[in-house]
């Protein structure tokens, strides 16, 4: 099945250590995105990357790194300057020319 | 700034009954406008699309209806089923490396 990965489900850290949460998509898609949502809110950008090995800040990329090493993989670190990472932390990609994001089943986050 | 807004965070509905959510959007240089259905704790998933030079899309059971001059979008669900209670978002392009702007969601729950 063609689709988008994310890992872990749920995930639980300390705080003050960074952790990396995993997306992989097998849909030969150029564009991934990853999105923070919070309870009762919509769906803010951090980054997104059109190409490999290139990536830009979206709207909440404070205290976030990503890398893209391969175009399957868009890997998002949550690093210890981000205030407030408790969050459920979507990816998403889109073919070339697409609008159409598709989007990962989620990883929560929850910093302790 | 210019954003996508939802204009009511919760919509019930009998079940059987039509559903309409709506959504207001202020950026008039979109062109592409999308509906997603997010059930509790996964991601979100398409439902339907409409480009700005279009007016009304139908698909399975919705409706999609654009109003360009008061920027106004709207889903209609058709004979509103159990398994429709989800947070609907509307989300629009901005027009430039395929980024989506989210309103906040309405949360639509059904009554048997």
């Amino acid at each position: 099945d063609g689709g988008i990965t994310q890992s872990p489900k749920y995930l639980f850290r300390k705080e003050g250590q960074n952790v990396t949460l995993s997306c992989e998509q097998n849909l030969n898609h150029d564009a991934m995105y990853w999105y923070r949502q919070d309870p009762g809110q919509g769906l803010r950008l951090i980054y997104y990357s059109q190409i490999v090995n290139d990536f830009q800040k979206g709207d909440i990329a404070e205290g976030y790194s990503v890398s893209r090493e391969k175009k399957e993989s868009f890997p998002l670190t949550v690093t210890s300057a981000q205030k407030n990472p408790t969050a459920f932390y979507l990816c998403a990609s889109t073919g070339t020319g697409g609008n159409e994001q598709f989007f990962g089943p989620g990883t929560r986050l929850t910093v302790l | 700034g210019e954003s996508v807004g939802l204009h009511l965070p919760t919509l019930s509905v009998q079940e059987g009954d039509n559903s309409i959510i709506n959504c207001a959007y202020s950026n008039s240089a979109s062109d592409y406008f999308i509906w997603y259905k997010q059930e509790s704790g996964k991601g979100p998933q398409f439902i339907i699309d409409i480009r700005s030079n279009m007016d009304k899309r139908q698909g399975q059971r919705v409706t999609v209806l654009l109003n360009k001059t008061v920027k106004h979008l709207s889903l209609q669900i058709a004979a509103t089923q159990p398994g429709d209670s989800a947070v609907y978002f509307c989300a629009e392009n901005l027009g430039h490396d395929y980024k989506l702007s989210f309103g906040a969601g309405t949360t639509v729950t059904v009554r048997a």
